[in-house]
């Protein structure tokens, strides 16, 4: 069965640095997402994309982060000048055409550590 | 926005019983909820959906019910198994217009299957 993929699976980084986290998505799907999980809490919603652009983003997602989709199979989230509360699981996550409401399919994450 | 209220937080059940989880939502724009449950150091996986066009769902040991008048929807186990141990949680979207919608997560349940 076709997954959503991300590496690292874990990245530790020193405060004030930046990050770049990687997702494969399905590859017949055209809608992608990131999410957090600080640690003991739920799944909060960072930001979608479609068409190359963002297509809806929460309060969360301030001017540090962005994503982009620099080919045909990867989508990244970028955090600049990371944060101690940054600190968290990050997932990524795709859905099929065409609608928003399809199903949302997530990776297994990558656990970000700022020291 | 979307506020998801999820309860309970802990659901400890004996193996072969039913378990029941609720959920809330107070958008009533919302019309997709979608269930996951998450493994220790997975992602969440869905394991059903629900649109709003739809009052009951079922998949084999798993259903789901949705009251659009009272904003509520509950995850139904039966024949628990120990293998069902783990942390679920309920979400919400719009899923409105062209967009990406991203989903709102309730706080998860876990469960705990005694053998």
């Amino acid at each position: 069965e076709p997954e959503v993929t991300q590496t690292p699976s874990h990245q530790v980084t020193q405060m004030g640095q930046e990050v770049i986290l990687r997702c494969v998505p399905i590859s017949n799907h055209l809608y992608f997402y990131w999410y957090r999980q600080i640690l003991g809490q739920k799944v909060e919603f960072l930001v979608s994309f479609y068409n190359n652009e963002i297509s809806e983003k929460s309060e969360i997602f301030d001017d540090q982060f962005s994503v982009e989709r620099p080919d045909g199979s990867n989508f990244t989230l970028k955090i600049r000048s990371t944060k101690l509360e940054d600190s968290a699981m990050y997932f990524c996550a795709s859905s099929a055409t065409p609608r928003g409401n399809q199903p949302q399919h997530f990776g297994d994450g990558t656990r970000l550590s700022i020291l | 926005g979307e506020n998801v209220e999820q309860h309970p937080s802990t659901l400890s059940v004996q193996e072969g019983d039913s378990a029941v989880i609720k959920c809330t939502y107070s958008d009533s724009a919302s019309n997709y909820f979608p269930w996951y449950k998450q493994e220790l150091g997975k992602g969440p996986q869905l394991i059903i959906d629900i649109r709003s066009n739809v009052g009951e769902k079922k998949d084999q040991r798993i259903a789901v019910t949705l009251n659009k008048t009272a904003k509520h929807f509950s995850l139904h186990i039966t024949e628990t198994q120990p293998e069902d141990s783990a942390v679920y949680f309920c979400a919400a979207t719009s899923g409105g217009g062209g967009g990406a919608d991203g989903l709102t997560f309730g706080k998860g349940t876990h469960l705990i299957i005694q053998p």
